[in-house]
């Protein structure tokens, strides 16, 4: 089955300087690659996602980038401010349609330091 | 709010003994996925349905057990619980013709003493 890592596993940053989370994937078959963000004891929410025929996406201060001959996707915050404290998932997408499975990678816990 | 609704939110249980957690799904939403996340551990896909039938199976053990029902919620079942059982489940919705974003409920904290 598909096998998604993820680095690092905690991040600190400066308010103010960006931060980088990579991730990797084994299935090449694999078609669409979310970010998720979870904030302490709450639910995970879609920060950004990305598909397969795209090789970059920018929201603001967010961006991600997908190397399909590579297998790897990376997650980019600039400007990193206090509220993007949380842990940051990075999943990718198996098979389509009505049948899909979504693996997520191990989480990057970002704390942004004043 | 995502719009998806878990029940109970939180649940306190012996080893060995059976439990039953409810989602009921975004209005529209067709899919139903379901994951445990462990303590300070990543989100472990169990299991998804779509309009009542199982579409993708994760590692979910022989223990649990999940079904969506007419209505569309769903509920996972878990028997003989072990300590290790322990986790945060969650529920997440998706229309379900794409691929696309799901949209998770709070969860259920389960915790087996």
């Amino acid at each position: 089955g598909e096998n998604v890592e993820q680095h690092p596993s905690t991040l600190s940053v400066q308010e103010g300087d960006s931060a980088v989370i990579k991730c990797t994937y084994s299935d090449s078959a694999s078609n669409y690659f979310p970010w998720y963000k979870q904030e302490l004891g709450k639910r995970p929410q879609l920060i950004i996602d990305i598909r397969s025929n795209v090789g970059e996406k920018k929201d603001q201060r967010i961006a991600v980038t997908l190397n399909k001959t590579a297998k790897h996707f990376s997650l980019h915050i600039t400007e990193t401010q206090p509220e993007d404290s949380a842990v940051y998932f990075c999943a990718a997408a198996q098979g389509g349609g009505t049948a899909s499975k979504l693996t997520f990678g191990t989480g990057t816990r970002l704390q942004v330091t004043l | 709010d995502s719009g998806v609704t878990q029940t109970p939110k939180h649940l306190i249980t012996a080893t060995g003994q059976r439990v039953t957690l409810r989602c009921s799904p975004r209005s529209g939403d067709l899919s139903v996925y379901w994951y445990q996340q462990s303590l300070d551990q990543g989100l472990q896909f169990l299991i998804q349905y779509y309009n009542g039938e199982e579409r993708a199976k994760g590692n979910i053990l022989e223990r649990f057990s999940a079904q969506q029902f007419p209505d569309l919620h769903s509920e996972l079942n878990l028997s003989s619980l072990e300590l290790g059982d322990s986790a945060l489940y969650f529920c997440a919705s998706s229309p379900g013709s794409v691929t696309g974003e799901l949209f998770f409920g709070e969860g259920s904290r389960l915790t087996v003493l």
